[in-house]
């Protein structure tokens, strides 16, 4: 069974330019989520999405960042415009809808994104 | 707002040491997992502790959930080269939580 994938694996960019990262969940997992880790800090959650619907948002940094859950399959994190201290790493997991104390996620490789 | 702090933050010890890293807070979480992030990768879940004072055991590898569900610590025993790689602990704040909030890790490495 595949992964959670993410692409690009890098991009570099320059400031005020905009990009898009995607994020293909395990197959089934109705539950996607976005972190980010900027240079020396802790992974930080961004936000979740059950299907196509966002749950909590409540991490997202500002209106630069936009994310959407098309069809609630893959999802799309865009920055627009990018600004230097939007450098880091962003990584995406899933996981399956369960109403457990727990639940499992998995993450992908992550995106690294660089802004100059 | 919920905070993990990790110690040490870098560890370096030789084959065949035991060793001991912590996780700390002063909130309470729900659940805390451990995960184990190698270069280039995302974290992978080592373990999810829910009871307080919970011990689980994965080979080498002992957990431990505080009683007051505040803090864990991870005991590798007879490390090994293959343990080397950041180990971080992530707590869900609310029962059926999805935000989890990360310690900053515990980098690790194991000399042959």
């Amino acid at each position: 069974e595949a992964g959670v994938t993410q692409f690009p694996s890098h991009s570099v960019i320059e400031k005020g330019q905009t990009v898009t990262l995607r994020c293909d969940p395990i197959s089934g997992h109705d539950n996607l989520y976005w972190y980010r880790r900027v240079m020396g800090k802790e992974i930080k959650f961004l936000l979740h999405f059950v299907k196509e619907s966002k749950q909590d948002e409540s991490g997202m940094p500002n209106n630069r960042f936009l994310a959407e859950r098309t069809g609630g399959t893959y999802s799309t994190l865009k920055v627009q415009p990018a600004e230097l201290e939007d450098s880091g790493v962003y990584f995406c997991a899933s996981s399956q809808y369960r109403r457990v104390v727990y639940n499992e996620q998995f993450f992908g490789p992550g995106t690294r994104l660089t802004v100059l | 707002t919920q905070l993990l702090e990790q110690s040490p933050q870098f560890l370096s010890i030789q084959e065949g040491e035991n060793l001991t890293v912590y996780c700390n807070s002063s909130s309470v979480f729900s659940s805390l997992q451990w995960y184990r992030q190698e270069p280039g990768e995302g974290p992978v879940l080592l373990v999810t502790v829910v009871t307080g004072g919970e011990v689980k055991k994965l080979k080498r590898l002992t957990f431990q959930f505080g009683d007051a569900r505040k803090d864990s610590s991870l005991h590798i025993t007879a490390a090994q080269p293959g343990d080397t790689g950041l180990y971080l602990c992530a707590g869900a704040g609310s029962d059926y939580g999805q935000n989890f909030v990360f310690g900053p890790g515990t980098r690790l490495s194991v000399l042959p």
